[in-house]
């Protein structure tokens, strides 16, 4: 069974604090997204990878960097956390180019910033 | 992008057929029709996806208008797993690249099953 994980489920953390969201995809696939899903908004795109420490910015990247040391693992990083960051954050994955049919999403990561 | 409409909501009674439908009027001819859909508190997942012709898998069934501009997501038999949020997407496979692997997902339709 193909499989997208993220860290934690649910993560609390004060403002200004340094938060990392890590994403492990098991399925070999290129591309790596992160998006943020606000109520009334969507989803938004934040940064996707195409490749090993490769990045390009999404729609909404101001506030947050990523890393992809490895293929199967994308992090997020909120440098210095706002409550203007509390959402759900979530991962995906898929095969570069007309093979990827299919975004595989990880279960998500509900983040508060108080 | 070209832009997909949904209905905000819709009620089901369980056992029975569900027409989700999706207008896309500025739809390209290239674009392919993605159908995501969202069970509370879990991601995305992928659900079917076509061209021009009907399409079915072991999920649901996708027919599409002649004209294309409109699209119904069937499923043939709700029961209560299937509330959830029901996402139409627009895809051109010919500007994929690594951007265009992206999803642009709107509001979609909250489908809700009454037992």
């Amino acid at each position: 069974d193909v499989k997208v994980t993220q860290s934690s489920r649910y993560l609390v953390k004060r403002t200004g604090e340094k938060v990392f969201l890590e994403c492990v995809q098991d399925m070999d696939h290129e591309n790596m997204f992160w998006y943020r899903q606000d109520p009334g908004l969507g989803l938004r795109l934040i940064y996707f990878s195409y490749d090993v420490k490769m990045k390009e910015k999404g729609d909404i990247p101001e506030g947050y960097s990523v890393s992809r040391e490895k293929k199967e693992r994308f992090s997020l990083i909120l440098e210095s956390a706002s409550t203007n960051q509390t959402s759900m954050y979530l991962c995906a994955s898929t095969l570069r180019g007309t093979g990827g049919w299919e975004q595989y999403f990880g279960p998500g990561t509900r983040l508060t910033v108080t | 992008d070209a832009k997909t409409t949904q209905p905000n909501s819709m009620e089901s009674n369980e056992e029975e057929p569900v027409h989700l439908p999706c207008n896309h009027s500025t739809i390209s001819g290239t674009d392919y029709i993605h159908w995501y859909r969202q069970l509370p508190s879990q991601g995305p997942e992928y659900v079917i996806h076509g061209l021009t012709s009907n399409v079915n898998n072991r999920m649901a069934s996708l027919a599409i208008a002649e004209d294309r501009k409109s699209s119904t997501l069937i499923l043939h038999r709700a029961t209560l797993r299937d509330a959830a949020v029901y996402y139409c997407i627009l895809r051109d496979p010919l500007y994929v690249d690594n951007a265009g692997n992206m999803l642009t997902f709107g509001g979609g339709t909250r489908l809700m099953v009454k037992p």
